[in-house]
């Protein structure tokens, strides 16, 4: 079936507007994740949301970024009043469940590459 | 304290030969996962093996291996006969039982290039 989709592949912007980054997860996958990849550095969490339960939002980085999930299934990450250190690139992953096991493997979308001039 | 520790910024491998990419852990959570990613210079990740904390045997994946050791709180990734294609960043990350966090915790990652 069809993986981790996610849109747009690359989003250039100026400073201080807001944007809008969207994931589509697996068919069937309760759990989903967002991801911020700096050039060259590791995965850093940002939230996490599963099934209709209140998303884990620990790892937003300022009150800047929201992201919500419609229908548990497609969600949006919105980042306003963008700096050039939100320049990154966003990934989205999602699994299958979130209850432990290997069912809690995750399937990473290509990710967004986002650049703020 | 540091939950997953990738100590080899960078690897060199030559084709055809094996190579163990180490991994660390920090937990008290008797239930966990382990999960190893490639990510090539493409950028997407992609989901190699996993290996359960209570799993006895070492999870194998075709040419991937893990060797878990749990007392030491290892996971090394084993690549046997190693292809050119093999050349990416590799990471290593771990997810505690439910009732500790729904984070999953990635290590910095190790640069393999195989060489011809």
């Amino acid at each position: 079936g069809a993986g981790v989709s996610q849109s747009p592949s690359n989003k250039v912007t100026e400073k201080g507007k807001d944007v809008e980054l969207r994931c589509d997860p697996i068919s069937g996958h309760t759990a989903l994740y967002w991801y911020r990849q700096s050039l060259g550095q590791g995965l850093e969490f940002l939230i996490y949301f599963q099934g209709n339960s209140a998303p884990d939002k620990s790892g937003l980085p300022s009150d800047r970024f929201s992201a919500e999930r419609t229908g548990g299934s497609v969600s949006t990450l919105t980042i306003q009043r963008t700096q050039q250190e939100d320049s990154a690139v966003y990934l989205c992953a999602s699994s299958l469940t979130g209850w432990g096991g290997r069912a809690d493997t995750q399937y990473f979308g290509p990710g967004t590459r986002l650049t703020v001039l | 304290a540091q939950k997953i520790t990738q100590t080899q910024p960078g690897m060199f491998v030559q084709e055809k030969e094996a190579v163990t990419l180490d991994c660390t852990y920090d937990t008290s959570d008797p239930s966990y996962g382990l999960f190893w990613y490639k990510q090539p210079s493409s950028g997407e990740m992609i989901f190699l093996i996993y290996q359960g904390s209570y799993d006895q045997q070492n999870a194998t994946e075709g040419r991937y291996s893990l060797n878990f050791q749990k007392a030491r709180k290892s996971a090394n990734l084993v690549i046997s006969a190693s292809q050119l294609g093999d050349s990416a960043m590799y990471f290593c990350a771990m997810r505690e039982g439910r009732n500790t966090g729904n984070q999953f915790y990635f290590g910095t990652g190790t640069s393999l290039t195989v060489i011809p």
